[in-house]
């Protein structure tokens, strides 16, 4: 497809499980974004790569969180020992540029749940 | 601490009139903003954006307006249509020094009534 693709779509993991979200960026993207939407919020920013190297992980809330995109293309988040925190939408994004004015194009997202 | 706030979490308007839909930001090193438009169970698309050299930026039926000295901006959609209900989500980022992370508002549920 021409768009940011993210899979599962819906996750649900007990607690203490690991997770791996996936993202496949538009063919061609630099940058690629992962933000994590909780209900009733707005996108929280997670971490940034330009191809292959991440420039700015700021966001993860902790070091169950981590985040690859070896080949400077698809991307994995993958989250440890999950935690009922965690339940959260969590968006892909990527963007043709490397520049800060780049307009960021989302995936669907990927539904977490951990009970 | 919330650096973009969007206080009015839903609004409703009738199709054919205006919608304003309001976003304020504590950060003064924000620099350019955009408006994104949320379906259900799709991700956010990009709809308008403003740089902080300007004070109106206007595609089509949608104009958004910034006044720097409050640290307010607002998007307008003229005439609303049925079509534009969504979640409106503010975003800001720094264009230098800011990581290239856009930092977003917790968005207004927009609802156009026929």
């Amino acid at each position: 497809g021409a768009g940011v693709s993210q899979s599962p779509r819906y996750k649900v993991a007990k607690r203490g499980q690991d997770v791996a979200l996936r993202c496949d960026p538009i063919s061609g993207h630099v940058s690629l974004f992962w933000y994590q939407q909780a209900l009733g919020q707005g996108p929280e920013f997670l971490t940034y790569f330009q191809n292959e190297a991440q420039l700015d992980k700021s966001g993860l809330p902790s070091d169950r969180f981590f985040a690859e995109r070896p080949e400077g293309s698809v991307s994995t988040l993958k989250i440890q020992r999950t935690q009922q925190e965690d339940s959260a939408v969590y968006l892909c994004a990527s963007s043709p540029t490397s520049g800060v004015g780049g307009e960021l194009f989302f995936g669907e997202g990927s539904r977490l749940t951990v009970l | 601490d919330q650096q973009v706030k969007q206080n009015s979490p839903s609004l409703s308007v009738q199709e054919g009139r205006i919608s304003i839909l309001n976003c304020d930001y504590t950060n003064s090193m924000f620099d350019y903003f955009l408006w994104y438009k949320k379906y259900p169970a799709e991700g956010p698309t990009f709809l308008i954006s403003i740089s902080s050299i300007k004070d109106k930026n206007e595609d089509g039926r949608f104009t958004v307006f910034l006044n720097k000295s409050a640290k307010h901006l607002s998007l307008h959609i003229v005439p609303s249509q049925p079509g534009d209900s969504a979640v409106y989500f503010c975003a800001a980022k720094e264009l230098t020094g800011g990581g290239n992370k856009l930092t977003f508002g917790t968005g207004t549920q927009l609802k156009v009534e026929l």
